[in-house]
């Protein structure tokens, strides 16, 4: 199995920070993979897939790169409405999600 | 608009069963791979299963594999998750979710997710 392993688990920062996430694969998965938000109380939101594109009405402030092992999610200007977990996904075989990475305020 | 509601969450004693219902609407079901993930309080993310948008093929996570069947009728734009032989580290909101893309056999992401359905397993 593919296990998938985020840092950091968690991340304080201020509105108007440039924010990083890291997820990394136990194993190539090309560019199978996604980055989900989610908010308390609430399923989580496709944000990036394909490592690197945006799913439709998402802000342009994420942006996903990587390939292989190695991913990273940023958030160019971090805003109010972007306090949530985010979660890292691979789809090369079977679905195996990150630990998630909670952005709270610093 | 893509709407999945899920129902049939409940309390139940170890070892007994339950059925979760997922009632999809705003797309054609039938052309849509469905799967159930599930979170555990306070916790992340599991893939529990995934069915083909034809019903031909159902895989299941190996921590629920003998125990749970998904299951779909494309007649009532519903899915289905039965639930046996239930044990406490099973405990967790249910969600399902939608294949980003119609009629692939290919892995996906999930775009649309419901708002899920809680399961305790408790004595």
């Amino acid at each position: 199995d593919i296990q998938m392993t985020q840092s950091p688990s968690t991340l304080s920062a201020s509105v108007g920070d440039r924010v990083t996430i890291t997820c990394r694969a136990s194993q190539s998965i090309s560019s199978w993979l996604a980055w989900y938000q989610q908010k308390p109380g609430k399923a989580p939101k496709l944000l990036i897939y394909k490592a690197s594109s945006l799913e439709s009405g998402v802000p342009s402030r994420f942006s996903g790169s990587g390939s292989g092992t190695e991913f990273t999610l940023t958030i160019s200007s971090l805003q109010p409405d972007d306090f949530a977990t985010y979660y890292c996904q691979q789809y090369s075989s079977w679905w195996t999600f990150g630990l998630g990475t909670k952005v709270e305020t610093k | 608009q893509v709407q999945l509601v899920e129902s049939g969450g409940g309390v139940v004693q170890p070892g007994r069963s339950l059925r979760l219902s997922c009632a999809a609407s705003g797309f054609t079901f039938s052309s849509y791979g469905m799967h159930w993930v599930r979170q555990a309080p306070g916790k992340g993310l599991e893939w529990v299963a995934v069915i083909w948008y034809d019903g031909s093929n159902k895989y299941y996570a190996d921590s629920v594999k003998g125990r749970f069947t998904i299951s779909r009728d494309n007649s009532k734009n519903t899915l289905y998750l039965q639930m046996n032989f239930l044990r406490a580290e099973d405990t967790a909101l249910y969600y399902c979710a939608r294949d980003q893309e119609a009629g692939g056999a290919t892995y996906q992401p999930f775009d649309y997710w419901g708002q899920g359905t809680l399961v305790s397993v408790s004595s």
